[in-house]
């Protein structure tokens, strides 16, 4: 079964501190995977997309890297602001099928001041 | 920069009753999708439309849900009857093209609660 596993659930740091998000995926086949961040009451923004090739990607603050061997990725966010409070979703797309996401629980971020 | 637009953003109903929910995908976005997000969980597929087709409806409750693309453009989700369990974010999304690697972009969502 396709699956895509994300921790911790929920994070609380200091603004200005770093963290790290992690995702585990049982996809087959792997296209390519996906970070999004969805405020409060939107929808989900994309951030990254990184295919079997790439292990890392940057937007800004945000760092993804991706480990294909053992299907693990992981978010990397540096020097946090209040603005990235957030769900993070980790998105796998399955290879071969019409862009099929198949989307993770999400880790919730808070950054307090 | 061009979005997704939904409506409304916001819907209270009760059960039993109709409801509607509208998406404008971004222009020349030929593939629209439809995605019921319960609280605290990640987005779930319920239809894909390529231009005017469906090409995925495999997880839409057909019994009560539907879903229009009529002129290939603007979308429309029904509910009827709307049930307890309904309550969710309804989100629309779409894309140039349903290859893979092409990017998703998200509407805002319209937040349903069923009284």
């Amino acid at each position: 079964k396709n699956q895509v596993e994300q921790s911790p659930q929920s994070l609380i740091i200091l603004e200005g501190k770093n963290c790290t998000l992690q995702c585990n995926y049982t996809v087959s086949p792997f296209s390519n995977l996906r970070w999004y961040k969805q405020d409060t009451g939107r929808g989900p923004v994309s951030l990254t997309i990184m295919t079997f090739s790439e292990n890392t990607k940057s937007n800004g603050r945000y760092t993804a890297t991706l480990d294909a061997d053992t299907k693990q990725s992981s978010l990397h966010i540096t020097a946090s602001q209040l603005s990235d409070s957030a769900s993070y979703i980790c998105v796998v797309s399955v290879g071969g099928a019409t862009n099929k996401l198949i989307f993770g629980t999400g880790t919730l971020l808070a950054v307090q001041p | 920069e061009a979005e997704v637009a939904q409506s409304p953003r916001y819907k209270i109903t009760e059960k039993s009753q109709a409801v509607a929910f509208w998406c404008d995908p971004i222009s020349g976005h030929a593939t629209l999708y439809w995605y019921r997000q319960i609280l605290g969980q990640g987005p779930e597929l319920l239809v894909q439309f390529q231009d005017e087709s469906v090409v995925d409806d495999s997880q839409l409750p057909k019994d009560r849900f539907s879903a229009e693309r009529l002129k290939g453009v603007d979308s429309t989700l029904k509910i009827q009857p709307a049930e307890l369990g309904d309550s969710a974010m309804y989100l629309c999304a779409s894309s140039l093209g349903d290859r893979e690697k092409v990017a998703q972009y998200f509407g805002p969502g319209t937040r349903l609660l069923v009284l």
